[in-house]
């Protein structure tokens, strides 16, 4: 079974400052991960994912994670936060076996920037 | 492409009512997958479909919940009788097979489902 835990339910950063949202897995595959943004009232989009390769993927909007398999984390991170980056953050994994194209989804991280 | 299509966005019903949600997904896609969002339980994956067939069910609560997908661009999600613990998000979203589990999911908008 896979699962996902997000650690934090809400995080707030003043615009300018560093956006750092946890993500921790579990899985007894090789995993693929995804981190989601779901602005309000709105259906989730893709920020980015990591499959196999490169351990830093880079997203859109000036996102970023790593995938650092000893620590089972993919912390998802901006250096810079702006005030259209406030929104609910998902991250997600998907395994390779089994029913391999299910998503298990965390918990969400909702994102507040202050000015 | 209009990305994946939802409909209706808002649904008001009564307990005991039918209520069916409609979904359209990206032109060529050939998953299709319907999940509840709800603040208790989050993202829930209740039915995905391949080519049109239904591959994995076992997220679907209960009896009163069905799905179908008759083509490749349209699909349904049924529910019969309605109860208030169903009022929650339903989103659908489909994805392109390519790399396995790789393959991204577009979400549509939602439908946000009330049951008085």
């Amino acid at each position: 079974a896979q699962s996902v835990t997000q650690l934090g339910s809400h995080v707030s950063v003043s615009e300018g400052a560093l956006v750092l949202l946890r993500c921790n897995y579990s899985s007894s595959v090789p995993p693929y991960l995804f981190w989601y943004v779901q602005y309000p009232n709105q259906g989730l989009q893709l920020l980015l994912k990591y499959t196999t390769g490169a351990t830093l993927v880079k997203g859109i909007n000036g996102f970023e994670a790593e995938f650092k398999k000893s620590e089972t984390s993919f912390h998802l991170t901006k250096p810079s936060a702006h005030m259209s980056d406030a929104a609910e953050y998902f991250c997600a994994v998907s395994s390779l076996s089994g029913s391999a194209r299910q998503l298990t989804f965390g918990s969400g991280t909702q994102l507040t920037v202050l000015p | 492409d209009a990305g994946v299509i939802q409909s209706p966005r808002h649904e008001v019903t009564e307990m005991g009512q039918e209520v069916t949600l409609r979904c359209k997904p990206i032109s060529g896609h050939d998953y299709l997958f319907w999940y509840r969002q709800t603040m208790m339980r989050g993202l829930e994956l209740l039915i995905y479909f391949n080519n049109n067939v239904p591959i994995d069910d076992s997220g679907m609560p209960e009896d009163r919940f069905s799905a179908k997908m008759p083509n490749a661009s349209f699909s349904t999600l049924k529910i019969q009788p309605s109860e208030p613990r169903d009022s929650a998000v339903y989103f659908c979203a489909s994805s392109l097979a390519g790399t396995g589990s790789a393959d991204t999911q577009y979400f549509g908008p939602g439908t946000r489902l009330t049951v008085l």
